[in-house]
């Protein structure tokens, strides 16, 4: 099983939509993350969460919300949808590494196309 | 404005050839790491650089981290068609949150046989 999963791998949904994703991971990490990529615009971060009672935000995180539900679950959340929120959304765990070599482990992604 | 700018954006060449890759920014960072990205799958940690001037290698790639930790660079020597995929150079900026990544917008490589 991997070890990093993200439900739905696909989405289709209008403007104005509430949607969730959601993302589980069973490498015992304190560290999740959501970023969303665009063609030629690389991976940016949405937010961030340390620990359990841990949110921050990131670059984009306006039109975005996210909950910690337990260590091991993070959710994505668009309040209203917007077309150009069409992405390809990934969310990554990580540990606390060694100095600067810290890894983060994305998994597969969650393609969102907003009507 | 982009804190990691990658080069080229895409690049397409034979099986056999040598290629590299740039990663610059203007920032300091506190280490630097490489990505590569398949079709419907997430990007896969390929290596960390962490001491200015380090080399490291994995095969038939080098990695280079520059002196003053503001660069990086991904050399591969006689490409295969199993290099395809999309490379993405990241880091955390000096004095940010170590888990706090920026990521360049990547390098899209095609290998053909």
């Amino acid at each position: 099983d991997a070890d990093v999963t993200q439900t739905p791998r696909n989405r289709i949904t209008k403007t104005g939509k509430r949607i969730m994703l959601e993302c589980s991971q069973t490498k015992g990490h304190d560290r999740m993350y959501w970023y969303r990529q665009d063609p030629g615009l690389g991976l940016r971060l949405i937010y961030y969460s340390f620990d359990v009672k841990d949110i921050n935000k990131g670059e984009i995180s306006d039109g975005y919300s996210v909950s910690r539900q337990a260590q091991a679950k993070f959710s994505l959340s668009l309040e209203s949808a917007i077309p150009n929120q069409t992405a390809l959304y990934f969310c990554a765990t990580s540990t606390a590494g060694r100095g600067y070599q810290e890894t983060q482990y994305f998994g597969p992604g969650t393609r969102l196309l907003v009507l | 404005t982009q804190l990691l700018e990658q080069s080229p954006q895409f690049l397409s060449i034979q099986e056999g050839e040598n290629l590299t890759v740039y990663c610059n920014s203007s920032s300091v960072f506190s280490s630097l790491q490489w990505y590569r990205q398949e079709p419907g799958e997430g990007p896969v940690l390929l290596v960390t650089v962490v001491t200015g001037g380090e080399v490291k290698k994995l095969k038939r790639l080098t990695f280079q981290f520059g002196d003053a930790r503001k660069d990086s660079s991904l050399h591969i020597t006689a490409a295969q068609t199993g290099d395809t995929g999309l490379y993405l150079c990241a880091g955390p900026r000096r004095g940010s949150t170590l888990g706090r990544l920026y990521f360049g917008r990547g390098t899209q490589l095609t290998v053909w046989p």
